[in-house]
């Protein structure tokens, strides 16, 4: 069976923290999709990264940036020089390359970031 | 180029009653999936409509059903609803050419039930 697991259930970082949110994964597909998302206070979840198992490769994009390691099935996101508006709940989602679309969500990390 | 849009954004009902929340698909997109996020949780899986049929679903019950119309759009439809279907119901729309990797969210309902 399809999991996802962030063990961090709230972190709280004072402005100018990086800070790692944790993800872990189980699949027995070869061909799977690792998602995260990010959800505001108003409650629609936006799209930040996807990435293919074929890609190990790390990823930045600005302050962030995504650690990938298949070997301990893990896809972690950190955030460098944290933000008041990078608070937010944060989820990690997995789709296999056969299911057309639906995802298995962790059950988020919450972070807030004090001034 | 609007996103996806849910409507209502909340809404109050009754134990017992019945209740269908509205989806509207980005442009271009041909598929849309329901979830079900319950408070402190993530999203969970209700369903997903192409060529308005349900390909595939999730642990739901039959209670859940839904509809997609030829422009794309779709409905979710709860009978006899219970205290535990409230939540925050969001709609992914996507291409099928991604093979569903690319969703997009929309802001989702709030139901509530009393």
């Amino acid at each position: 069976a399809q999991k996802v697991t962030q063990a961090q259930t709230e972190i709280s970082v004072v402005e100018k923290e990086d800070v790692t949110l944790d993800c872990v994964y189980e699949t027995r597909d070869t061909t799977y999709y690792l998602f995260w998302y990010k959800q505001p206070p108003s409650g629609e979840l936006v799209f930040l990264i996807r990435r293919n198992s074929f890609d190990e490769q790390n990823e930045i994009s600005g302050r962030y940036s995504w650690n990938f390691q298949k070997s301990t099935s893990s896809f972690n996101f950190t955030i460098t020089a944290s933000q008041v508006v990078d608070s937010a709940v944060y989820f990690c989602a997995l789709s296999d390359g056969g299911s057309q679309g639906n995802l298995i969500f962790g059950k988020g990390t919450k972070l807030s970031v004090k001034p | 180029d609007a996103g996806v849009t849910q409507s209502p954004t909340h809404l109050i009902k009754t134990r017992g009653q019945q209740v269908t929340l509205r989806c509207s698909p980005k442009s271009g997109h041909d598929t849309v999936s329901w979830y079900q996020q319950a408070l402190g949780q993530g999203p969970q899986f209700i369903f997903q409509y192409y060529e308005e049929e349900e390909r595939q679903r999730g642990n739901f019950p039959d209670r859940f059903s839904g509809h997609q119309f030829p422009n794309y759009s779709s409905e979710l439809n709860v009978n006899a609803l219970l205290l535990g279907d409230s939540a925050l119901y969001l709609c992914a729309s996507s291409w099928v050419g991604t093979g569903g990797t690319e969703a997009f969210f929309g802001q989702g309902t709030r139901l509530t039930v009393v």
